[in-house]
């Protein structure tokens, strides 16, 4: 079955980087774009881009280009989402999310979705 | 961008009665090469990550129960429930995938009455 497993809850000063990685299983990992959503406390869902795992190629969102950098291993079927210069609005949950087409399809549908990486950005 | 909108913030229904969820985008997104409508419907429940319910507006996604259904085209869309059970208690959100970025709507909480 498809699982995305992300990594634990992480604190971090203002300033500072923080990466967060999704470990896939259960399909190929190259077929299906990956993107990231993040949710603040008690708020919404924001889109923050995506990531082709077979080339590697990335697109971001207008509001983190220049903060965010989306990567992938393919040897381990692991996409990692890295945002810089954290400020304290950047607490939120951070979530990997499959895109359904496959197929080399980025369409921004998400039928699987990681269980999310809690980042605090606390001084 | 385009604006998504929901209503009402809240609703409690009694179990087993219906419940109603509007969604609203700023622009139509039917995508007339295809004649689909590139809007969505998520369930998230406190604690977990979003559940994909309904995707084309009105496509049930592979193991959602059939008192899940949605409708609507272009602008104005909506998510029914129509006998509600005690694990249907979430916040729903709409979301549009026809333009980049894809937005979410703001989410609507349901209770039990």
């Amino acid at each position: 079955q498809v699982q995305l497993v992300q990594s634990g809850a992480e604190v971090k000063k203002p300033g500072a980087s923080v990466k967060v990685s999704c470990k896939a299983s259960g399909y190929t990992f190259t077929g299906y774009y990956m993107h990231w959503v993040r949710q603040a406390p008690g708020q919404g869902l924001e889109w923050m881009g995506w990531i082709n795992p077979n080339s590697g190629g990335t697109n971001y969102a207008q509001k983190f280009q220049g903060r965010v950098t989306m990567t992938r291993d393919t040897s381990i079927s692991t996409a990692y989402m890295e945002l810089s210069r954290l400020r304290s609005d950047d607490t939120a949950v951070y979530y990997c999310a499959r895109a359904k087409g496959g197929s080399g399809s980025y369409v921004p549908l998400f039928d699987y979705w990681g269980q999310g990486t809690l980042v605090t950005v606390s001084s | 961008d385009i604006v998504m909108t929901q209503s009402p913030d809240s609703l409690a229904v009694s179990l087993g009665e219906r419940a109603t969820i509007n969604c609203k985008s700023s622009q139509s997104v039917l995508y007339s090469s295809n004649n689909k409508n590139y809007l969505a419907w998520y369930q998230q429940k406190p604690g977990q990550p979003p559940k994909l319910l309904i995707y084309w507006a009105s496509t049930r996604e592979s193991g959602v129960p059939d008192r899940f259904s949605g409708s609507g085209s272009g602008t104005d869309f909506t998510l029914t429930i129509s006998s509600l059970q005690a694990e249907d208690v979430a916040v729903y959100y709409c979301q549009q995938y026809y333009s980049t970025p894809p937005i979410f709507g703001p989410g609507t909480k349901v209770d039990i009455k």
